[in-house]
């Protein structure tokens, strides 16, 4: 079965740019979806179809998906960043999360 | 605005059944593909079952299928899970989630916790 393969966690200093990978098996030729977590919340898209921003989504947060890594980029870390972060996949049927990421700024 | 609610979430016990439904509103339901995803206490994200918008396409994780059943009625704007033999495993807080076309999954209700316990 594909899997999705992210960092467990990731630190970044205030006002810093946090890069968050997701591994996959040519992952580039997939449609590539990022979410945001918050305790206690449920998940928010932040990237859709690899480099698209919802509506309300700042443009501090951005994608990217070639070969097979695929990049969530959170420029100007905020404090109101940290949370953990799941990209997502579509492979044979099946729905595909990655592990999560949890961001720490610090 | 689009909303989601679920509700039907409880304690089970093991090998039992749970029905969950999702009442969906602020949008043409019929139009779109609709997801469940749970999440196991402190756990990441696992996408559960998925519906088209017309009901005739269902895909299942390999970890319920053959125990749950995904299914909807357009006319009620609801959405179901039905939850078959139950397992400790299965305890989880489960989501609906209205998808847009590639999986995108752009809304989400808060949650319904199912805990599969004797």
């Amino acid at each position: 079965s594909y899997e999705l393969t992210q960092p467990l966690s990731v630190s970044v200093a205030l006002g810093q740019t946090a890069r968050i990978t997701c591994g996959g098996n040519n992952i580039g030729s997939k449609n590539v979806h990022w979410y945001q977590q918050k305790p206690g919340q449920a998940p928010v898209l932040v990237i859709y179809r690899d480099t698209n921003r919802p509506s309300g989504i700042p443009e501090r947060f951005s994608g990217s998906n070639s070969g097979n890594t695929a990049t969530l980029t959170i420029t100007r870390a905020q404090a109101g960043d940290e949370a953990d972060y799941y990209c997502q996949a579509w492979d044979s049927q099946h729905e595909v999360f990655g592990g999560g990421t949890k961001l720490a700024v610090l | 605005q689009v909303q989601l609610v679920e509700s039907g979430g409880g304690v089970v016990q093991p090998g039992r059944s749970l029905r969950l439904s999702c009442a969906a509103s602020g949008f043409t339901f019929s139009y779109y593909g609709m997801y469940w995803v749970r999440q196991a206490p402190g756990k990441g994200l696992e996408w559960v079952a998925g519906i088209s918008y017309d009901g005739s396409n269902k895909y299942y994780a390999d970890s319920v299928k053959g125990r749950f059943t995904i299914s909807r009625d357009n006319s009620n704007n609801t959405l179901y899970l039905q939850m078959n033999s139950l397992r400790a495993e299965d305890t989880a807080v489960f989501y609906c989630a209205r998808e847009n076309g590639v999986g995108d999954l752009f809304f989400w209700g808060q949650g319904t916790l199912v805990t599969v316990s004797s």
